[in-house]
C-alpha cells in the first residue's frame, strides 16, 4: 500500500535562509512524486514532479526536490526563503499501477519571518 | 479564460437545501476530479472521472452526487448537507496517459462551502 509522511505539519524560516520540507513515501512500485503549494484562499499549484527521469528534480520559483530511494524521501529545498514563499505545500505520491489512486500527505505550512 | 475555473468561489446553505457546484476545464484533459479539504485534514479524493466515466468514488455520502456530462465540465450536486460537511471543494484536471501513469494535476481556486 502507498503512502506518504510530512514530517513537520508546520516550518519557519527568516526570508533568506534557506528551506527544507521533509516528505517520505511508501509504494510497492517505481513512484509519481509531486509537490504541491497552496496560497491562502487558493487552489493548489504544482511545484516539481518526480517520473524516473533525474534524481534531482527542478520546479518554479527557485524550489528543487531530491529522490533518493534507498531512503524512500523527496525533500522540498530552496536556498532562499522569500516571503512571497509562506504557504502550505504538500507532498503527493501516485504510481505505475494505473488508475487514480493519489495520495497526498497532511500538509506543512511554511511561515518565513522578515 | 484558461485553466480550472470553478463556480461559485462561496457559498453558504442550509441544511434542507439544493445546490450545485461548477468547474470547467479548459486544458483538453480527459479526467476531472472532486476533492474536499477541511481544516487539519489531508486532502480527500471524492470522485474521479476518466473520459467521462466515473472511475473512482471513494466512499462518499450519498448527498453528494457527482456528475460530468463532458470532458471539460464536472458537477457536485449537494443536497441535505450536514454542518460537518463545511469545507473548500477542489477540483482538478488531468490528461490520463495511455500508460496508465499518473499525470499532474491542474487545480482550480476551489469553492468555500458552509452548511449552516
Amino acid at each position: 500500500a502507498q503512502s506518504v509522511t510530512q514530517l513537520d505539519s508546520h516550518v519557519s524560516v527568516s526570508e533568506g535562509t534557506p528551506v527544507l520540507l521533509r516528505c517520505n513515501y511508501s509504494s510497492s512500485y517505481s513512484p509519481s512524486l509531486f509537490w504541491y503549494v497552496q496560497h491562502p484562499n487558493k487552489g493548489l499549484q504544482l511545484l516539481l514532479k518526480y517520473t524516473s527521469a533525474a534524481t534531482l528534480v527542478k520546479g518554479i520559483n527557485g524550489f528543487e526536490a531530491e529522490f533518493k530511494k534507498s531512503e524512500t524521501s523527496f525533500h522540498l529545498t530552496k536556498p532562499s526563503a522569500h516571503m512571497s514563499d509562506a504557504a502550505e505545500y504538500f507532498c503527493v505520491v501516485g504510481s505505475d499501477t494505473g488508475g487514480f489512486k493519489t495520495i497526498f500527505g497532511a500538509g506543512t505550512r511554511l511561515f518565513v519571518k522578515a | 479564460e484558461t485553466g480550472v475555473t470553478q463556480t461559485p468561489r462561496h457559498l453558504v446553505m442550509g441544511m434542507t437545501n439544493k445546490k450545485s457546484l461548477k468547474c470547467e476545464q479548459h486544458l483538453g484533459h480527459n479526467a476531472m476530479y472532486w476533492y474536499k479539504q477541511s481544516a487539519k485534514k489531508p486532502l480527500e479524493l471524492m470522485f474521479v472521472y476518466s473520459l467521462e466515466e466515473r472511475v473512482e468514488n471513494n466512499s462518499v455520502p450519498s448527498r453528494f452526487s457527482p456528475e460530468c456530462p463532458n470532458s471539460s465540465h464536472l458537477f457536485l450536486h449537494l443536497h441535505t448537507l450536514q454542518p460537518e460537511d463545511s469545507a473548500l471543494y477542489l477540483c482538478a484536471s488531468s490528461q490520463d496517459g495511455a500508460s496508465g501513469r499518473w499525470n499532474e494535476q491542474f487545480f482550480g481556486p476551489g469553492t468555500r462551502l458552509t452548511v449552516l
